[in-house]
């Protein structure tokens, strides 16, 4: 079944402890980005990927790092969380095949950083 | 900037017609999605434009005027399972990342 997986699909954590949500495709899509989505202000994106090893900011990637070390897989890392990263956090991915492209999301990650 | 504007929320009756609507101002455009979004799940693909008119698909249609900067989103025959939040969405350029709007969340009644 063609999917997008993320992992874990619930974290509470605290405060300054690295964590790593990982997001796996199995469609050999090209682009992948993440999201985090807050009450009222919408999808925003945090960072995106091309291709394997390359990344780009999205709007808002001030305390994320992400890698592409192979097309499936486009894991988050938060290197020290803070309670502002409290959110629920969508990994997409698109065959990249012009503009016509839908993205597919996984089914969401909510982190709770206390 | 980038600006894309929905209604916060609608209600509308089972069985009825809802529109509803999206104005984008973006540096530069290369069309428009809409999501639909239960609560607590995915986001998934409903539609795309990039190009003036109408695209119909079963009970849903959504509309572009590029010239506007406008779009809608038609459901026909509301059923409870519509309930749920609908998110515009534009591309500016061809490789840049989607713009989502805040999304609007419909209330389907008996």
């Amino acid at each position: 079944e063609a999917q997008v997986t993320q992992n874990p699909r619930y974290l509470i954590t605290v405060t300054g402890k690295k964590l790593t949500v990982t997001c796996s495709q199995n469609m050999n899509h090209e682009y992948m980005s993440w999201y985090r989505q807050d009450p009222g202000l919408g999808l925003r994106q945090i960072y995106y990927s091309m291709n394997v090893e390359v990344t780009d900011k999205g709007d808002v990637p001030e305390g994320y790092k992400v890698s592409r070390k192979e097309k499936r897989n486009f894991p988050l890392i938060l290197e020290s969380p803070s309670p502002n990263q409290t959110s629920l956090y969508f990994c997409a991915s698109s065959l990249y095949k012009g503009s016509t492209d839908e993205q597919f999301f996984g089914p969401g990650t909510r982190l709770t950083v206390l | 900037g980038q600006n894309i504007d929905q209604p916060t929320e609608m209600t509308a009756t089972e069985g009825a017609i809802v529109q509803i609507n999206c104005t984008y101002q973006t540096s530069g455009f290369n069309g428009l999605f809409w999501y639909q979004q239960h609560a607590g799940e995915a986001p998934t693909f409903l539609s795309y434009n990039v190009l003036d008119g109408l695209e119909e698909k079963g009970r849903f249609s959504s509309f572009l005027s590029r010239s506007k900067g406008y779009s809608y989103l038609l459901l026909k025959e509301l059923q409870m399972k519509d309930s749920a939040s609908y998110l515009c969405a534009v591309r500016r350029s061809g490789n840049t990342p989607l713009v989502f709007g805040k999304g609007t969340r419909l209330s389907v009644i008996a």
